[in-house]
């Protein structure tokens, strides 16, 4: 049974830090990994997909790189921002979609 | 386009009450998927349709029953409500039942007593 970990748990940094979310994941056949951003009680807002053929995928100041043979993605957030503030999930599509637990992350001004 | 849309937004329900999620997307996608969101269990699928006409169980199905109406709806039905399933209940849908990009709706917080 795939089983995906998102470490940290949380996270506060300030303002303009550079920081990196940490996923893993134990069956590495996978078809992609998508990362998303959750505000607290919304919905479920797509960031990034990488399918199992890409090493990484670029959108503004975000970056997710995927070593499928390691079990590993991460996600880098570039000049961190108060808005950036949420809780970031990763999750696989392997037979089924598979979640992490989700970093929160607070950008403190 | 509205995307992924779900009915209602919130619901409080009795013990052994019974109600239907509505979900819809219009962005001609053909595989609908249903997903529980509990604190310290992260998101779980319930039940998935890949195509039209297809149902299939997820991880956590018991409790619960799904129609998938037509290509636009997929609805989910608790027949005798229980405390265990207070949560918030995503939809989600995406072009095929493979490699590509799923996209959620803003969920359902439900609440039984």
């Amino acid at each position: 049974k795939q089983e995906v970990t998102q470490i940290p748990a949380a996270l506060s940094v300030p303002e303009g830090e550079n920081l990196v979310l940490n996923c893993s994941f134990t069956d590495s056949a996978i078809y992609n990994l998508q990362w998303f951003r959750q505000d607290p009680g919304k919905g479920l807002t797509s960031l990034l997909l990488i399918q199992s053929s890409q090493r990484e995928q670029t959108s503004g100041r975000l970056n997710a790189s995927l070593d499928k043979s390691s079990g590993r993605s991460t996600l880098y957030i570039a000049a961190s921002q108060p808005g950036d503030s949420a809780t970031y999930l990763c999750a696989v599509w392997g037979n089924m979609l598979t979640f992490g637990g989700g970093t929160r992350l607070m950008v403190k001004p | 386009n509205a995307g992924v849309t779900q009915t209602p937004k919130f619901q409080v329900l009795k013990t052994g009450q019974s109600m239907t999620l509505q979900c819809a997307q219009d962005m001609n996608h053909n595989s609908m998927y249903w997903y529980r969101q509990d604190p310290g269990m992260g998101l779980r699928l319930i039940y998935y349709s890949a195509s039209e006409g297809t149902t299939d169980k997820g991880e956590v199905p018991n409790g619960y029953n799904v129609s998938r109406l037509n290509k636009r709806e997929f609805s989910l039905r608790l027949e005798s409500a229980a405390p265990s399933q207070t949560s918030v209940y995503f939809c989600a849908s995406k072009v095929l039942a493979g490699g590509d990009e799923q996209f959620f709706g803003p969920g359902t917080r439900l609440t039984v007593l």
